[in-house]
């Protein structure tokens, strides 16, 4: 059974960062595309970034490239995302999810709360 | 942007009885590399994440009821669930995996009338 993790959520300043963790169980990491999405609270999804199974390719919404980066561990079964000047509207759940097409599996999400 | 709008934004079913929601693209979701329409469902419960009904805009996934269908190409599709029980009031998104970036419809939300 495959199985996703996130942790490292949290309530933030604004300014501040926060490193958010995806830990998989039950599948090739390595093999994987791995994303992630998030929702606002009461909003949709929204799509943020992606990154290849080997890190070599990696995408981004204009408006998080510059502050948010993607990066895995694939040695550690682990995707990873570290976000910077945090705003208000970045309070989200944020979810990982397998997958460079559609998306397979879907971790719990952790909720980050950015809030002075 | 791929703009992804979805109609109605909330919809009331009886049960056991036809709901059909629609995803219109601003642009095409046909690869040509392979004809293949990069359209996806979800469904997504309270406090659940979203999960994957439908993709290529029609193939069910493994264990999906066969109630629910999709259907369209290009830029217009339609999720079908043919008799509405209980367990589906969720919300429900389209996803175009055509262009970076992904783009998710706004949702519906689906409810029993």
């Amino acid at each position: 059974e495959v199985q996703l993790e996130e942790s490292g959520g949290g309530l933030v300043q604004p300014g501040g960062s926060l490193r958010l963790s995806c830990t998989a169980a039950g599948l090739t990491f390595g093999n994987s595309w791995m994303t992630w999405v998030r929702q606002a609270p009461g909003k949709g999804l929204e799509w943020l970034a992606m990154i290849k199974e080997d890190g070599s390719e990696i995408y981004y919404l204009s408006s998080v490239r510059g502050r948010f980066t993607i990066s895995r561990d694939n040695a550690k079964n682990s995707l990873f995302l570290e976000m910077s000047s945090l705003r208000p509207e970045d309070t989200a759940i944020y979810y990982c999810a397998t997958g460079w097409a559609s998306h397979d599996y879907w971790g719990q999400g952790t909720l980050v709360t950015v809030s002075s | 942007d791929i703009v992804m709008t979805q109609s109605p934004d909330s919809l009331a079913v009886s049960l056991g009885e036809r709901a059909t929601i629609t995803c219109k693209s601003s642009q095409t979701v046909i690869n040509p590399s392979n004809n293949k329409n990069y359209l996806a469902w979800y469904q997504q419960k309270p406090g659940q994440p979203p999960k994957l009904l439908i993709y290529w805009a029609s193939t069910r996934k493994s264990g999906v009821p066969d109630r629910f269908s999709g259907s369209g190409s290009g830029t217009d599709f339609t999720l079908t669930i043919s008799s509405l029980q209980a367990e589906d009031v969720a919300v429900y998104y389209c996803h175009q995996y055509n262009n970076v970036p992904r783009t998710f419809g706004q949702g519906t939300k689906l409810e029993i009338k």
